[in-house]
């Protein structure tokens, strides 16, 4: 079934760790996005890229590095784990950046990641 | 700077009874509006969106929102609740002069009475 695939689906990392949370998608859209949802904040964007070769900040994108080699897929680094990270991160696309498509933004299931 | 407020972070219904979610913003701009539901472990699924035009909007599963520009508000509606409702509800918002990033409610977890 088309959509966004994430994996892993739930991961541990010791503080000072690092690792990479995957992200792709099949339905040959332009905009991808991070976000972290913590109890009680809904979800914040760590990172966003408008296409292939260009990426940029959203709110809480310390701590957190992207790439966008292609279309597809579109990992998000941790450099080094703290237990601030600890959150369930998820990854979105789009084919517009407003999100106004008919189908808004298809999200992934998600991966938890706990950082003890 | 831009803001979402849902009011209620947790609300209690019984099956067929009517449902109203509550989503105020704050936004210097003309915003366009979505509301997303999550089921537990899972992404979050899009119920319907507002970005121009008539301003009750109507989306999956029963659910409909108006959109109220003199309130700064987006209530979703449901007329009967059903079990499988129970879920998390996020507002989000975004506008063309705040990047078209959204910015997302810190959402409300509807329960389901039988």
């Amino acid at each position: 079934n088309a959509g966004v695939t994430q994996t892993p689906k739930f991961q541990v990392l010791k503080t000072g760790q690092s690792m990479t949370l995957q992200c792709a998608q099949d339905m040959n859209h332009e905009y991808m996005s991070w976000y972290r949802q913590d109890p009680g904040m809904g979800l914040r964007l760590i990172h966003y890229s408008v296409g292939a070769g260009i990426t940029d900040q959203g709110e809480v994108p310390n701590g957190y590095n992207v790439s966008r080699s292609t279309t597809e897929d579109f990992p998000l680094r941790l450099l080094s784990a703290a237990p601030s990270q600890t959150s369930v991160y998820f990854c979105a696309s789009s084919y517009s950046l407003s999100g106004t498509g008919s189908r808004g933004y298809t999200f992934g299931s998600g991966t938890r990641l706990t950082v003890v | 700077a831009q803001s979402v407020t849902q009011p209620d972070i947790h609300i209690t219904v019984s099956e067929g009874a009517s449902l109203e979610l509550r989503c105020n913003y704050s936004y210097g701009a003309t915003p366009y509006l979505f509301w997303y539901v999550q089921s537990p472990g899972q992404g979050l699924q899009l119920l319907l969106k507002y970005f121009s035009g008539d301003t009750l909007v109507q989306g999956i599963k029963g659910f409909e929102a108006e959109f109220k520009r003199s309130q700064s508000s987006f209530n979703l509606r449901k007329p009967s609740v059903h079990w499988s409702d129970a879920a998390e509800y996020f507002c989000a918002v975004g506008a063309m002069e705040y990047g078209n990033k959204l910015v997302f409610g810190a959402g409300t977890i509807l329960r389901v009475k039988s």
